[in-house]
């Protein structure tokens, strides 16, 4: 157990729709990450916020979006989905920004139908 | 940022040591290398983190050469239950990011 909470586990919704991803970082870790995996893909990066605050981005679409709260939890929204978006989706946190030991979450099956 | 390359695949006998190696000619001088774990359909799991020389834990072992342009994660004796990707990451300072490559498969036989 990574002592990364990510929820839920699977989502199943329709193109179109909006969805939230939640994620819980290890606790006393400031910076949350958030990737995407398709199918046999490899881990793109989407973006990362140190306590609170965005720190980098990287291939993020428009019509995703992501914060991080005071109480350092993590939210991803996805919204208008389209099929190519099904995915699995990790949160992964660490303690400080440039930290290269992150720790990862079991990940959110998102299938869009 | 620093680019990785390494082997898209492996293949290994169970009990055998493997090595992967993975190249970073343009690696800065604050970046450490860093290598990941990931089973399929689970988050990657950190193995091991190193800066120059050798570094050794319970898992595995890091080599890396005088002038630190690649880096070889070596696996003692591996077993069935090693089957996975292996990603090699390089980052250093407050501008990174924590970018994965396309890693190595690795696929451990009887």
């Amino acid at each position: 157990d990574s002592g990364v909470t990510q929820t839920p586990k699977h989502l199943i919704t329709a193109t179109g729709q909006r969805v939230t991803l939640r994620c819980s970082p290890r606790s006393g870790d400031l910076s949350v990450y958030w990737y995407q995996q398709s199918l046999d893909q490899g881990l793109q990066f989407l973006i990362q916020y140190y306590n609170g605050e965005e720190r980098a981005k990287g291939n993020i679409l428009e019509r995703f979006s992501a914060q991080q709260f005071p109480d350092l939890h993590s939210e991803l929204n996805l919204s208008s989905l389209e099929l190519g978006d099904s995915a699995l989706y990790f949160c992964a946190s660490s303690v400080a920004a440039e930290n290269t030991e992150a720790f990862f979450g079991q990940g959110t099956r998102l299938t869009v139908v | 940022l620093a680019k990785t390359t390494q082997p898209i695949s492996m293949d290994s006998y169970e009990g055998q040591e493997v090595n992967i190696t993975c190249s970073h000619n343009n690696i800065a001088t604050n970046d450490y290398i860093t290598w990941y774990q990931q089973f399929p359909s689970q988050g990657p799991r950190f193995i091991i983190q190193g800066y120059k020389t050798k570094v050794t834990n319970e898992v595995a072992s890091l080599f890396i050469p005088a002038d630190r342009k690649s880096s070889t994660l070596s696996l003692p004796r591996v077993s069935l239950s090693d089957t996975a990707v292996y990603y090699c990451l390089v980052r250093g300072g407050t501008a990174s990011k924590l970018t994965f490559g396309t890693g190595t498969r690795l696929q451990v036989t009887l």
